[in-house]
């Protein structure tokens, strides 16, 4: 069984420009979510994926959005960076959307916005 | 909006120590969890609590939740340099579907 893997490990980008971060879920699961985690700070929730629909967001602006493909991998795309976008991101993937079911969390990829 | 308030933030210990981290809310949650994150890895679930009062141990840990919800405990008896790391809690409100919200963590160091 394959567990959750995101890439890149790392990125720098500077502000304005755009970026794509890649996450599979772990096998069997169909849900992905995706998490927030400045420094010093907890995961804050971005949006749920659910069977390739948005399922769910937190607040984020549209500039953050979000797909998900049949094989129930997902992208988080982050346009018009900026410095405060710099943070770890995290995926999480579960099997349904309800609370009750355990989320397996990916590795993260940090990002720094220069 | 809902929050919850970790203390303390910061913990240093001695190996063999008992310590006691705190999660507080003004607000009920439906359901109570808490991960523990290592550097470089995502966060890991220790436990979910979802009765008011509920006790579970894992271990040497002990997890509870609030008779009212809206707070919960975890207890780590005789710690070792292994429970090194960053303890979230996370609750989930009313509905089946509402997004985990996170506490910001409580970094505990275990010294040998």
């Amino acid at each position: 069984e394959t567990g959750v893997t995101q890439s890149p490990t790392h990125l720098i980008k500077t502000r304005g420009q755009q970026v794509t971060l890649r996450c599979s879920s772990q096998s069997g699961h169909n849900t992905v979510s995706w998490y927030q985690q400045a420094l010093g700070q907890g995961p804050q929730f971005i949006f749920q994926y659910y069977r390739e629909e948005e399922n769910g967001r937190g607040n984020f602006p549209p500039r953050f959005s979000g797909l998900q493909f049949p094989n129930y991998s997902s992208e988080l795309n982050v346009n018009a960076l900026e410095l405060d976008d710099s943070a770890l991101y995290l995926c999480a993937s579960s099997f349904g959307t309800s609370r009750y079911n355990e989320q397996f969390f990916g590795p993260g990829t940090r990002l720094t916005v220069l | 909006t809902q929050l919850l308030e970790q203390s303390p933030q910061f913990l240093s210990i001695q190996e063999g120590e008992n310590l006691t981290v705190y999660c507080n809310s003004s607000s009920v949650f439906s359901s109570l969890q808490w991960y523990r994150q290592e550097p470089g890895e995502g966060p890991v679930l220790l436990v979910t609590v979802v009765t008011g009062g509920e006790v579970k141990k894992l271990k040497r840990l002990t997890f509870q939740f609030g008779d009212a919800r809206k707070d919960s405990s975890l207890h780590i008896t005789a710690a070792q340099p292994g429970d090194t790391g960053l303890y979230l809690c996370a609750g989930a409100g009313g509905s089946g579907n509402t997004p985990l919200v996170f506490g910001k963590g409580t970094r505990l160091s275990v010294i040998a």
